[in-house]
């Protein structure tokens, strides 16, 4: 079956502007989490959705959002943008439901690159 | 998540055993441990996981020591593919526990043909 898809690709923006990453995961994955890896601090938690609801998010400002719809698609937001959230913004989805396991695999896709000059 | 500890990178000669540790001495008794590995130019992928007994799947085997406050991902012959970034990381899988995963630095493994 098809993987996890991630648009776009690659983008290039400025700052102050704002920017939407999608992401559609595997079919029949319920869950959908994002992350931003950058040289200096790694792989990051963003957030994570499941049945359309936030589950969980991480430490970031309020600029970085998202939301998932009711095919499982989820797409996140960067407002305001700053040089430093030049990153690989990551998604990734898995069969998760509410019986969380740690057992539990996740499936990433490759990733949307975004520079911001 | 508890936290895990791995060497900055390794060598490895084409078509050997690698084998690639992980400390892990606060590890819980709900705590899986999982590997994953990134390509470059692409996002991580999972390699294996297990809770406390030795895993092995087409990829490679997992070995857990009997205390598990370590474990050891073994490629049993490494190929030029296999060059990546390992990700040691340990999951709760305790109920209401954080569902995120939390990488660490990894392990860059440099395999020479």
């Amino acid at each position: 079956k098809a993987g996890v898809t991630q648009t776009p690709r690659y983008l290039i923006k400025t700052r102050g502007q704002q920017v939407t990453l999608s992401c559609s995961p595997i079919s029949g994955h319920r869950s959908v989490s994002w992350y931003q890896q950058t040289p200096g601090q790694g792989l990051q938690f963003l957030f994570e959705y499941f049945s359309e609801t936030q589950r969980n998010k991480g430490n970031f400002p309020g600029r970085f959002s998202g939301r998932q719809f009711s095919n499982s698609r989820s797409e996140m937001n960067v407002s305001t943008l700053e040089l430093g959230d030049s990153a690989l913004y990551l998604c990734a989805s898995s069969e998760l439901s509410d019986r969380f396991s740690g057992a539990n695999v996740l499936t990433f896709g490759a990733g949307s690159r975004l520079t911001v000059l | 998540d508890a936290k895990t500890t791995q060497p900055n990178s390794m060598e490895s000669n084409e078509e050997e055993p690698v084998h690639l540790p992980c400390n892990h001495s606060t590890i819980s008794g709900t705590d899986y441990i999982h590997w994953y590995r990134q390509l470059p130019s692409q996002g991580p992928e999972y390699v294996i996981h297990g809770l406390t007994s030795n895993v092995n799947n087409r990829m490679a085997s997992l070995a857990i020591a009997e205390d598990r406050k370590s474990s050891t991902l073994i490629l049993h012959r490494a190929t030029l593919r296999d060059a990546a970034v390992y990700y040691c990381i340990l999951r709760d899988g305790a109920a209401g526990s954080a569902r995120q995963l939390t990488f660490g630095s990894g392990t860059q493994l440099t395999v020479l043909p």
